[in-house]
C-alpha cells in the first residue's frame, strides 16, 4: 500500500460546486495530517490541518477518520481562484518529514 | 520576497558535469529539507536535516550529496546524474524537524533540472 493514496482527477467542477477529495494513508502511527495546494508551477503550500474532531476554514472542511486512515477535504460554492492541485499529507513514520500524496487536480470553470 | 530562496532556478547539465543546487532561508527556522517533484509522481523527500545535522537519508542515490553549513544554507551537490533525475528539486524549511509535526513547511520556488 502507498504511504499516501490520492485520487489524481482531474475534477472537474463549474463554479459554485461543492467537491470533495479523499486520501488514505498507510503509516497507523501518524499523528499529523494536512492538505496543501501546489498551483501550477508554483511550491506547495499549507491550506489547512487535519484534527480529529473535522475542521473547517471557511469553505473548506477536512474530515480525519482514523479507524479507516482516510482523510477529506470538502470544497464548497467553488471559484475559479479553487483550480489548483491538492495535495494530501501525513507524517513518515519516524515523524521527522512529512509524505506527501500525488495530489488532486481540481479545475473549476464559470 | 519569499522566505526560502532556491538558485538557479533552471538548470541544464550533462552527465558528467558537476553542479550545485543552493538553498537559503530567511525565516529563522532550524530545520530544511530537500523534495524531489517529478511528472506524475508525488513529492519524494530526500534529505532531512535539523540543527545542521541530516536527520533523514531516504536511500537516495549518492550521486546526489547534500550540505548543510548553517541553519540557513542548503546546498545539493550533483555529479554524474542520469536523464532520469531530471525535476523539480524544492526546499523547505521548518521551525524544526518536529514542528513538521504543525505542517508548517515552507518551500521554495524549486529549481528545474534537466539532465542531458
Amino acid at each position: 500500500r502507498k504511504e499516501v493514496e490520492q485520487d489524481p482527477g482531474p475534477f472537474n467542477v463549474p463554479e459554485g460546486a461543492t467537491v470533495a477529495f479523499n486520501c488514505t494513508y498507510s503509516n497507523s502511527a501518524s499523528q499529523s495530517f494536512f492538505w496543501y495546494r501546489q498551483d501550477c508551477r508554483k511550491e506547495p503550500k499549507l491550506l489547512m490541518s487535519v484534527y480529529s474532531s473535522g475542521n473547517e476554514d471557511g469553505r473548506f472542511t477536512a474530515q480525519l477518520n482514523r479507524a479507516s486512515q482516510y482523510i477529506s477535504l470538502l470544497i464548497r460554492d467553488s471559484k475559479l481562484s479553487d483550480s489548483a492541485t491538492y495535495l494530501c499529507v501525513v507524517h513518515n513514520q519516524a515523524g521527522t518529514a512529512l509524505i506527501f500524496g500525488k495530489g488532486t487536480t481540481l479545475s473549476v470553470s464559470s | 520576497e519569499t522566505g526560502v530562496t532556491q538558485t538557479p532556478r533552471h538548470l541544464v547539465m550533462g552527465m558528467t558535469n558537476k553542479k550545485s543546487l543552493k538553498c537559503e532561508q530567511h525565516l529563522g527556522h532550524n530545520a530544511m529539507y530537500w523534495y524531489k517533484q517529478s511528472a506524475k509522481k508525488p513529492l519524494e523527500l530526500m534529505f532531512v536535516y535539523s540543527l545542521e545535522e541530516r536527520v533523514e537519508n531516504n536511500s537516495v542515490p549518492s550521486r546526489f550529496s547534500p550540505e548543510c553549513p548553517n541553519s540557513s544554507h542548503l546546498f545539493l551537490h550533483l555529479h554524474t546524474l542520469q536523464p532520469e533525475d531530471s525535476a523539480l528539486y524544492l526546499c523547505a524549511s521548518s521551525q524544526d524537524s518536529g514542528s513538521s509535526n504543525t505542517g508548517e513547511l515552507f518551500f521554495g520556488e524549486g529549481s528545474r533540472l534537466t539532465v542531458l
